[in-house]
């Protein structure tokens, strides 16, 4: 079973760009599967933030669309979130996970989270 | 985009059956069957634990089952357990290529 793992700064300055990688432990980016970020802020419900296929194709949240950039590293079998201008409201555990083979529309492994703080 | 709408809360005792509610538009629930319902205990990872509207992952007891019916999906949890408290979520497909979660709700056994 493939393991996500985030990595990343967990204090970023307001206004400044969050910049977080996912590595997978096994199984490939490559592999036939969409790949999503999703996020949520303290004591509060799950935000999806966008997703990215092997193909470099990328969907985005409409409420971030614009701040938002989701990359693939192929050669180091690991995708990217940066999200700029960030405000102290992106304070959240952002997560990684992989979608459902074959362009499942369903989230079926997840990494452990990784708290990042907004904060001067 | 809006969440979708759950209970903030639902409350059984051991051995009695829950059901959670998940309530969309047409941009969503209603138009796929792309519903999908995941376990969260504080702290930890969501756990995926119905696809698809109705399907069970393997290892998933088949005391958690699925439905939709228009823009309302349901999670039901059948013979309740002490382990089956925590948060779940409900998530959708979307007409724009996204997707939308649950506010989410809290389950508590009594």
């Amino acid at each position: 079973q493939v393991q996500l793992q985030e990595s990343g700064p967990g204090l970023v300055t307001p206004s400044g760009t969050l910049s977080l990688t996912c590595a997978l432990s096994s199984d490939s980016i490559s592999g036939n599967n969409w790949w999503s970020w999703i996020r949520q802020p303290p004591g509060k419900g799950l935000e999806w933030i966008g997703e990215i296929h092997l193909s470099g194709s990328t969907h985005y949240s409409p409420s971030l669309k614009g701040r938002i950039t989701i990359s693939a590293d192929n050669s180091n079998n690991q995708f990217s979130l940066k999200l700029n201008a960030v405000t102290a409201a992106d304070t959240a555990v952002y997560y990684c996970a992989r979608h459902g083979y074959n362009f499942g529309y369903y989230f079926d492994s997840w990494g452990q989270g990784i708290l990042v703080t907004i904060s001067s | 985009q809006s969440a979708l709408t759950q209970p903030a809360s639902v409350s059984g005792s051991p051995g009695q059956s829950i059901t959670i509610s998940c309530t969309g538009t047409s941009s969503d629930v209603a138009n796929y069957n792309y519903v999908s319902w995941y376990k969260q205990h504080p702290g930890k990872a969501p756990k995926l634990m119905i696809y698809d509207v109705s399907n069970r992952p393997s290892g998933v007891s088949n005391r958690f089952s699925g439905s939709k019916s228009g823009n309302t999906a349901s999670l039901t949890i059948s013979r309740l357990q002490a382990e089956d408290e925590a948060d779940y979520y409900c998530n959708s497909y979307t007409s724009i290529s996204s997707y939308v979660f649950g506010t989410g709700t809290k389950v508590t056994v009594l």
